[in-house]
């Protein structure tokens, strides 16, 4: 069963504080990450993708992948009450032949003013 | 550029009646997802096709529901004799065709489903 895990918050940090939303995957042929943002009653929204070991930075948003260890993180500077969401991490654990993307349960995230 | 659609994006169906939900993907995309979400929960995977197959409808509930990605036109996704426990959002993505780097979803808007 290849699983895709998130704690389900929610996580609550000040507005201005760091948010760091983590996930941890099963399967060792994992390929690719991505994390998405979902606003309630709205649908999945990609925020960041990333392939290599390593941080990858776009604007307020870090991912960070660690494939030995089977990790994938995302770190949001300087958090805003429009950041409050829930965050998906996806995994696509599929070949040339096909994807397979594999879902977490998300992470909810309140950032207080 | 058109992002992903999806219509209706409200349905309300009794007990017993049939529900199609239509996605249009991406330009250039060849590849459909469907996910179902519960309120206040996970989104779970339905069906992967591209054009005319079906490549992995291992989310797919036995009865009731099936899938097309027929050569022209939208993805249908359609469930008959709906339930009540059919109430929920789904979403369809789409992705281009594999490559490394591109093998990115995008998400629609979703369909809410309600049955009475």
């Amino acid at each position: 069963q290849k699983e895709v895990e998130q704690n389900s918050g929610p996580l609550s940090v000040p507005e201005g504080a760091i948010a760091s939303l983590n996930c941890t995957y099963s399967d060792r042929g994992s390929q690719s990450f991505f994390w998405y943002r979902q606003y309630s009653g709205k649908s999945p929204e990609l925020i960041m993708f990333i392939y290599s070991n390593g941080d990858k930075e776009d604007g307020r948003f870090t991912a960070q992948l660690n494939k030995a260890s089977q990790y994938v993180s995302l770190l949001i500077r300087d958090s805003q009450p429009s950041d409050s969401a829930t965050y998906l991490c996806a995994v696509n654990i599929g070949d040339n032949y096909g994807q397979n993307f594999v879902f977490g349960p998300g992470t909810r995230l309140s950032v207080l003013p | 550029n058109a992002g992903v659609m999806q219509n209706p994006r409200h349905l309300v169906r009794r007990r017993g009646q049939e529900a199609r939900l239509r996605c249009s993907p991406m330009k250039g995309h060849s590849h459909v997802y469907w996910y179902r979400q519960l309120p206040e929960e996970g989104l779970k995977f339905m069906v992967y096709l591209q054009k005319e197959n079906i490549i992995d409808e291992s989310g797919m509930p036995k009865e009731r529901f099936s899938a097309e990605f027929p050569k022209e036109g939208p993805s249908i996704l359609r469930i008959q004799q709906v339930v009540r426990g059919d109430s929920a959002a789904y979403f369809c993505a789409s992705s281009p065709p594999w490559e490394p780097s591109t093998d990115t979803q995008y998400f629609g808007p979703g369909t809410r489903l309600t049955v009475l």
